[in-house]
């Protein structure tokens, strides 16, 4: 299986500020890689796929790079609605893995 | 777009089977969309627990493929998961989701989710 490991598990900020999360693979999955949001009792939102491609009504302050293991996913200008977990996911292969997931808590 | 409903009993017995049920609307099961099942226990991330594709062919998570199936009905635009000897450590809720294999490849459609606890 193919580990997915996000850092940091969580992170504190502030409205207005700009944030990065890091997710790396224990191999090399391309571009495989897809990047949701969270909000306590929802479903996850689809954020990003292809490691940088917006999904489809996502706003442009979400910006996703990498490929083979080391991706990052960055929110510009943080708004109270943007406070929730982020997951990353790769889809290279079987099984599907996720991230453990990383906290982004209001500072 | 797609949408996707879960539905099935909020309980399972130990030792029984877990039983759910996505509905499909607003597209057809038959396309080349890959039809899957990820869980998230109470307070804990996502595990993704397997897939299946409009030839009926699946994929499973090799930590649950002994106790899980995956079907189709195509007739009912639906598809559903059963897994066996559930133990309190099942208690999730769970997902169906929906991707694109040849599109965005990633899963874009989600359904809102169901609570299973596993309890006597």
């Amino acid at each position: 299986d193919i580990q997915m490991t996000q850092s940091p598990s969580s992170l504190s900020a502030s409205v207005g500020d700009r944030v990065t999360i890091t997710c790396r693979a224990s191999q090399g999955i391309r571009s495989y890689l897809a990047w949701f949001q969270q909000k306590s009792g929802t479903a996850p939102k689809p954020l990003i796929y292809a490691a940088s491609s917006l999904q489809s009504g996502v706003p442009s302050k979400f910006s996703g790079s990498g490929s083979g293991t080391d991706f990052t996913l960055t929110i510009s200008s943080l708004q109270p609605e943007d406070f929730a977990t982020y997951y990353c996911q790769q889809y290279s292969s079987y099984p599907i893995t996720f991230g453990q997931g990383t906290r982004l808590e209001i500072k | 777009q797609v949408q996707l409903q879960e539905s099935g009993p909020g309980l399972a017995e130990p030792s029984g089977t877990l039983s759910l049920t996505c509905a499909v609307s607003d597209g057809s099961i038959s396309s080349n969309n890959r039809w899957g099942w990820v869980r998230q226990p109470p307070g804990k991330g996502l595990e993704w627990i397997g897939e299946i594709y409009d030839s009926g062919s699946t994929s499973y998570n090799p930590s649950l493929k002994s106790r899980v199936t995956i079907s189709m009905d195509k007739s009912n635009n639906q598809f559903s998961l059963k897994m066996s000897s559930v133990t309190a450590v099942d208690t999730a809720v769970y997902y169906c989701a929906s991707r694109d294999y040849y599109g965005s490849g990633s899963y874009n459609y989600w359904g809102q989710g169901t609570l299973v606890t596993v309890s006597s």
